[in-house]
Protein backbone atom coordinates (compact mmCIF):
# COMPACT_ATOMS: atom_id res chain seq x y z
CA UNK A 1 0.00 0.00 0.00
CA UNK A 2 1.12 3.15 -0.81
CA UNK A 3 -0.81 4.89 1.52
CA UNK A 4 -1.37 9.04 0.60
CA UNK A 5 0.86 10.29 -2.00
CA UNK A 6 0.85 14.23 -3.25
CA UNK A 7 1.95 15.42 -7.04
CA UNK A 8 3.76 17.31 -7.26
CA UNK A 9 6.70 17.46 -4.74
CA UNK A 10 7.51 20.69 -5.39
CA UNK A 11 6.52 23.75 -7.91
CA UNK A 12 7.49 27.26 -8.28
CA UNK A 13 4.27 29.69 -9.50
CA UNK A 14 4.35 33.19 -10.80
CA UNK A 15 2.02 35.27 -9.56
CA UNK A 16 -1.42 35.06 -11.04
CA UNK A 17 -1.12 31.68 -12.31
CA UNK A 18 -3.33 28.29 -11.43
CA UNK A 19 -2.29 24.78 -10.56
CA UNK A 20 -4.06 21.79 -8.78
CA UNK A 21 -2.43 19.82 -6.33
CA UNK A 22 -3.44 16.04 -6.26
CA UNK A 23 -3.81 13.62 -3.35
CA UNK A 24 -4.21 10.40 -3.80
CA UNK A 25 -5.06 7.55 -0.86
CA UNK A 26 -5.45 3.89 -1.05
CA UNK A 27 -6.94 2.63 1.69
CA UNK A 28 -10.75 3.48 0.80
CA UNK A 29 -10.81 6.56 3.62
CA UNK A 30 -13.70 8.45 3.74
CA UNK A 31 -12.57 11.53 4.98
CA UNK A 32 -9.57 13.50 3.10
CA UNK A 33 -8.17 16.57 4.25
CA UNK A 34 -6.04 19.72 3.05
CA UNK A 35 -3.78 21.54 5.20
CA UNK A 36 -0.62 24.18 4.81
CA UNK A 37 1.88 24.58 6.97
CA UNK A 38 3.70 27.55 7.62
CA UNK A 39 6.98 28.33 10.41
CA UNK A 40 6.03 28.87 13.67
CA UNK A 41 2.44 27.97 13.13
CA UNK A 42 0.61 24.71 14.04
CA UNK A 43 -1.09 22.73 10.11
CA UNK A 44 -3.83 24.97 9.50
CA UNK A 45 -7.12 23.19 7.90
CA UNK A 46 -7.99 24.26 4.10
CA UNK A 47 -10.94 22.42 3.21
CA UNK A 48 -11.76 18.75 3.76
CA UNK A 49 -13.97 16.46 2.37
CA UNK A 50 -16.29 13.68 4.50
CA UNK A 51 -16.90 11.69 1.12
CA UNK A 52 -17.15 11.13 -2.45
CA UNK A 53 -19.01 14.60 -3.56
CA UNK A 54 -18.79 16.19 -0.86
CA UNK A 55 -16.46 19.50 0.09
CA UNK A 56 -16.76 21.73 2.99
CA UNK A 57 -14.18 25.01 4.03
CA UNK A 58 -11.72 24.44 6.81
CA UNK A 59 -10.12 27.63 8.70
CA UNK A 60 -8.13 28.85 5.89
CA UNK A 61 -10.38 28.36 2.79
CA UNK A 62 -9.85 32.06 0.91
CA UNK A 63 -7.71 31.38 -2.56
CA UNK A 64 -8.14 27.85 -2.45
CA UNK A 65 -11.12 25.64 -4.12
CA UNK A 66 -10.77 21.65 -4.04
CA UNK A 67 -13.09 18.65 -5.59
CA UNK A 68 -13.70 14.80 -4.32
CA UNK A 69 -14.73 13.37 -7.45
CA UNK A 70 -13.37 9.67 -6.87
CA UNK A 71 -13.47 8.41 -3.53
CA UNK A 72 -9.32 7.97 -3.40
CA UNK A 73 -8.39 11.51 -5.16
CA UNK A 74 -8.54 14.74 -3.30
CA UNK A 75 -7.60 17.50 -5.42
CA UNK A 76 -6.56 20.93 -4.32
CA UNK A 77 -6.70 24.38 -6.61
CA UNK A 78 -5.48 28.01 -6.48
CA UNK A 79 -6.77 30.02 -9.45
CA UNK A 80 -5.05 33.09 -8.95
CA UNK A 81 -1.37 32.27 -6.94
CA UNK A 82 -0.32 34.92 -4.59
CA UNK A 83 3.08 35.24 -2.85
CA UNK A 84 0.76 34.62 0.73
CA UNK A 85 0.03 31.29 -0.89
CA UNK A 86 3.54 30.43 -0.33
CA UNK A 87 3.54 27.19 2.05
CA UNK A 88 3.80 23.58 2.33
CA UNK A 89 0.70 21.69 1.83
CA UNK A 90 -0.24 18.44 3.20
CA UNK A 91 -2.91 16.19 2.69
CA UNK A 92 -4.82 13.30 5.01
CA UNK A 93 -6.85 10.63 5.04
CA UNK A 94 -9.25 8.85 8.03
CA UNK A 95 -11.36 6.11 8.55
CA UNK A 96 -11.45 7.38 11.83
CA UNK A 97 -10.13 9.56 14.22
CA UNK A 98 -6.07 8.86 13.30
CA UNK A 99 -5.33 10.98 10.42
CA UNK A 100 -2.60 9.64 7.87
CA UNK A 101 -0.80 11.82 6.18
CA UNK A 102 1.28 12.28 2.41
CA UNK A 103 4.94 13.70 2.01
CA UNK A 104 3.89 17.13 1.37
CA UNK A 105 4.25 19.55 -2.24
CA UNK A 106 6.20 22.31 -1.48
CA UNK A 107 4.65 25.44 -3.08
CA UNK A 108 6.92 28.80 -3.41
CA UNK A 109 4.56 32.03 -5.35
CA UNK A 110 6.89 34.36 -6.53
CA UNK B 1 -11.13 30.56 21.20
CA UNK B 2 -9.84 27.04 21.20
CA UNK B 3 -5.77 27.00 21.03
CA UNK B 4 -2.86 24.43 21.59
CA UNK B 5 0.04 25.55 22.37
CA UNK B 6 3.12 23.62 22.84
CA UNK B 7 6.56 24.23 25.15
CA UNK B 8 9.25 24.38 24.73
CA UNK B 9 9.40 25.67 20.96
CA UNK B 10 13.25 23.74 20.92
CA UNK B 11 14.97 21.21 22.82
CA UNK B 12 18.46 20.20 22.37
CA UNK B 13 19.37 16.87 24.52
CA UNK B 14 22.10 14.96 25.17
CA UNK B 15 21.89 10.94 24.19
CA UNK B 16 20.10 9.01 27.03
CA UNK B 17 19.50 12.58 28.96
CA UNK B 18 15.85 12.08 29.51
CA UNK B 19 12.82 15.12 29.08
CA UNK B 20 9.51 15.65 28.56
CA UNK B 21 7.67 18.10 25.61
CA UNK B 22 4.43 19.77 27.15
CA UNK B 23 0.97 20.49 25.18
CA UNK B 24 -1.32 22.62 26.34
CA UNK B 25 -4.96 23.37 25.20
CA UNK B 26 -8.05 24.98 25.76
CA UNK B 27 -10.67 23.74 23.46
CA UNK B 28 -14.34 23.30 23.84
CA UNK B 29 -15.25 19.54 23.23
CA UNK B 30 -12.18 17.84 23.63
CA UNK B 31 -12.79 14.51 21.71
CA UNK B 32 -9.43 13.34 21.50
CA UNK B 33 -5.83 14.64 21.54
CA UNK B 34 -3.11 12.96 19.35
CA UNK B 35 1.23 13.02 19.13
CA UNK B 36 2.59 13.16 15.64
CA UNK B 37 5.68 13.19 14.85
CA UNK B 38 7.40 14.66 11.52
CA UNK B 39 10.92 14.75 10.25
CA UNK B 40 12.84 17.06 8.00
CA UNK B 41 11.24 17.60 4.79
CA UNK B 42 7.92 14.69 5.76
CA UNK B 43 4.43 14.29 6.42
CA UNK B 44 3.41 13.85 10.01
CA UNK B 45 3.80 10.38 11.35
CA UNK B 46 1.18 9.51 13.86
CA UNK B 47 2.01 8.30 17.17
CA UNK B 48 -0.31 7.68 19.73
CA UNK B 49 -4.31 9.31 20.68
CA UNK B 50 -5.24 9.53 24.16
CA UNK B 51 -9.01 10.31 24.86
CA UNK B 52 -9.75 10.98 28.73
CA UNK B 53 -7.76 12.47 31.34
CA UNK B 54 -5.39 10.21 33.53
CA UNK B 55 -4.81 7.89 30.16
CA UNK B 56 -1.57 7.11 29.21
CA UNK B 57 0.09 5.25 26.01
CA UNK B 58 3.71 3.98 25.66
CA UNK B 59 5.93 2.80 22.42
CA UNK B 60 9.70 2.84 22.89
CA UNK B 61 11.40 5.44 24.36
CA UNK B 62 8.11 7.51 23.85
CA UNK B 63 5.36 7.58 26.40
CA UNK B 64 2.44 10.40 26.41
CA UNK B 65 0.27 11.44 29.49
CA UNK B 66 -3.37 13.13 29.42
CA UNK B 67 -4.74 15.78 31.84
CA UNK B 68 -7.88 17.76 31.35
CA UNK B 69 -5.84 20.43 30.13
CA UNK B 70 -2.43 19.15 28.99
CA UNK B 71 -0.71 16.35 27.49
CA UNK B 72 2.85 15.48 28.71
CA UNK B 73 5.50 13.28 25.81
CA UNK B 74 8.08 11.97 27.69
CA UNK B 75 11.26 10.98 25.85
CA UNK B 76 12.92 8.27 28.06
CA UNK B 77 16.86 7.91 27.36
CA UNK B 78 16.60 9.26 23.94
CA UNK B 79 18.90 8.39 20.99
CA UNK B 80 19.49 10.17 17.83
CA UNK B 81 17.20 8.84 15.81
CA UNK B 82 14.50 10.13 18.19
CA UNK B 83 15.29 13.37 16.63
CA UNK B 84 12.82 15.14 15.24
CA UNK B 85 9.60 17.72 15.48
CA UNK B 86 6.82 16.62 17.54
CA UNK B 87 3.49 17.81 16.98
CA UNK B 88 0.49 18.02 19.61
CA UNK B 89 -2.79 18.13 17.92
CA UNK B 90 -6.69 18.00 19.59
CA UNK B 91 -9.84 16.68 18.22
CA UNK B 92 -12.25 19.43 19.03
CA UNK B 93 -15.68 18.80 19.22
CA UNK B 94 -16.53 19.54 15.18
CA UNK B 95 -14.33 17.00 14.61
CA UNK B 96 -11.81 18.90 13.10
CA UNK B 97 -7.87 18.77 14.19
CA UNK B 98 -6.09 21.93 15.51
CA UNK B 99 -2.39 21.40 15.86
CA UNK B 100 0.35 23.21 17.78
CA UNK B 101 3.23 24.45 16.43
CA UNK B 102 5.59 22.08 17.47
CA UNK B 103 8.20 21.10 19.49
CA UNK B 104 12.13 20.42 17.28
CA UNK B 105 13.90 17.93 19.40
CA UNK B 106 17.69 17.82 18.24
CA UNK B 107 19.46 15.02 20.53
CA UNK B 108 23.36 14.56 20.23
CA UNK B 109 25.13 11.89 20.49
Amino acid sequence: NAGVTQTPKFRVLKTGQSMTLLCAQDMNHEYMYWYRQDPGMGLRLIHYSVGEGTTAKGEVPDGYNVSRLKKQNFLLGLESAAPSQTSVYFCASSYQAEQFFGPGTRLTVL
Amino acid sequence: EDQVTQSPEALRLQEGESSSLNCSYTVSGLRGLFWYRQDPGKGPEFLFTLYSAGEEKEKERLKATLTKKESFLHITAPKPEDSATYLCAVLRGDYKLSFGAGTTVTVRA
